[in-house]
């Protein structure tokens, strides 16, 4: 069964910094695209991030300098390193899956989420 | 960076009722544009992508339309289990934006 799996969300304070792991099982994370999309209390999705199987890399311009997306091939897990943290930073992250190529590639598989909440 | 636009922000229609759904891109994107369901507390679910092909298990109540830089979600006939709330998203070139949601009530 293709199944993502988020951990690492908790309450950090103003500055902090959290690392998000989402362990995906049934497929593996180096051969699709993989993204972070968050969705803050009340409002709507965000996309944050996305990682290409070919390594590349791209960021919302609210995240930029700030978070790093990275994946672990022996782990099969997707990262997002979150440093410098904000309050508008308070969110549920999940994970998403893009499967197939081109077109193709739209989310078809998103974890439950894990909870950040940046507070003093 | 493309800027995509959703309307309406909200719609309450009856049980039956046709209901379309319109997301507009700022510049082209070619059929790079998915739309999902998401009901309240769920996770978001991936209803139709490349613009107008139905993903799988997906009623076919549910279509895509794409006309130039302006995409459609239609629900033929609505149902009550179609309640909450639909957002697009582009994702041919990052960043792969979502639109601000429509949220669909029954009258």
């Amino acid at each position: 069964e293709v199944q993502l799996v988020e951990s690492g969300g908790g309450l950090i304070q103003p500055g902090g910094s959290l690392r998000l792991s989402c362990a995906a099982s049934g497929f593996t994370v180096s051969s699709t695209y993989m993204s972070w999309v968050r969705q803050a209390p009340g409002k709507g999705l965000e996309w944050v991030s996305v990682l290409y199987g070919g390594g590349t890399t791209y960021y919302a311009d609210s995240v930029k300098g700030r978070f790093t997306i990275s994946r672990d091939n022996s782990e099969n897990t997707l990262y997002l390193q979150m440093n410098n943290l904000r309050v508008e930073d308070t969110a549920m992250y999940h994970c998403v899956r893009s499967y197939g190529s081109g077109s193709y590639r739209a989310g078809d598989v998103w974890g439950q989420g894990t909870t950040v909440t940046v507070s003093s | 960076d493309i800027q995509m636009t959703q309307s309406p922000s909200s719609l309450s229609a009856s049980v039956g009722d046709r209901v379309t759904i319109t997301c507009r891109a700022s510049q082209g994107i070619s059929n790079y544009l998915a739309w999902y369901q998401q009901k309240a507390g769920k996770v978001p679910k991936l209803l139709i992508y490349a613009a107008s092909t139905l993903q799988s298990g997906v009623p076919s109540r549910f279509s895509g339309g794409e006309s130039g830089t302006d995409f459609t979600l239609t629900i033929s006939s609505l149902q009550p289990e179609d309640v909450g709330t639909y957002y697009c998203q582009k994702y041919n070139t990052a960043p792969w934006t979502f639109g601000q949601g429509t949220k669909v009530e029954i009258k």
